[in-house]
């Protein structure tokens, strides 16, 4: 489901080290996923999505999981790199109606992702 | 992917006048197209989604008639903000679906 905060949980990695982050979803209905990127003073940029009849996909150098029992997603980034310190936020897309005509896409709070030299 | 424009990137405007902001999809076209609002450190909030030749659904705690949308086309979605306040300073960013949803880069608007 939506949600908002003042501040934006970290994460700090070393560079070349792989990060993982984190997200939990609220709607069980929700039945597509997809990770953004955003960077300071620009629109989100599409990373990586997944339906929910996967677990895992892969793409370059990042990894999307998906469990649907506890309804948790998480992002992996293989080699971290300094170009990758940004905003990540997972999304959540769930059908309004039953017959999955209108949808609606719900971010998660995000989470500052910061690459150390 | 699919690429999304958005025009001013930044506006400064005074507070009472109205700001009309643009939304395009350069490569492909969007019956659909989505407006949110940003505020500093936080997430997305959508405020409205915009359907081309018909009337756009905004979402609870919207004013549909201090945030005007218009969608004439299938690659032109506006937002209007009017009689702009200091309060409606924040950064807006559209979106359109192409399979996924491709975002704009945002504008920033700034009401004195």
């Amino acid at each position: 489901g939506e949600s908002v905060g003042l501040h934006l949980p970290t994460l700090s990695v070393q560079e070349g080290d792989n990060s993982i982050i984190n997200c939990a979803y609220s709607n069980s209905a929700s039945d597509y996923f997809i990770w953004y990127k955003q960077e300071s003073g620009k629109g989100p940029q599409f990373i990586i999505d997944i339906r929910s009849n996967m677990d895992k996909r892969q793409g370059q150098r990042v990894t999307v999981l998906l469990n649907k029992t506890v309804k948790h997603l998480s992002l992996q980034i293989a080699a971290t790199q300094p170009g990758d310190s940004a905003v990540y936020f997972c999304a959540e897309n769930t059908p309004l109606l039953p017959s999955g005509s209108a949808r609606q896409l719900t971010f998660g709070s995000g989470t500052q992702l910061t690459v150390l030299p | 992917g699919a690429v999304v424009s958005q025009h001013p990137s930044r506006v400064i405007c005074k507070s009472g006048t109205s700001v009309k902001i643009e939304c395009r999809s350069l490569d492909f076209q969007a019956t659909t197209m989505f407006w949110y609002r940003q505020f500093p450190k936080q997430s997305l909030m959508l405020m409205a989604t915009s359907n081309e030749g018909s009337k756009a659904t905004y979402e609870q705690g919207v004013e549909k008639d201090k945030f005007l949308i218009n969608h004439a086309s299938l690659t032109l979605s506006t937002l209007t903000v009017t009689s702009a306040h200091p309060e409606d300073s924040s950064f807006y960013i559209c979106s359109a679906r192409y399979e996924t949803q491709y975002f704009g880069p945002g504008t920033r608007l700034l009401v004195l």
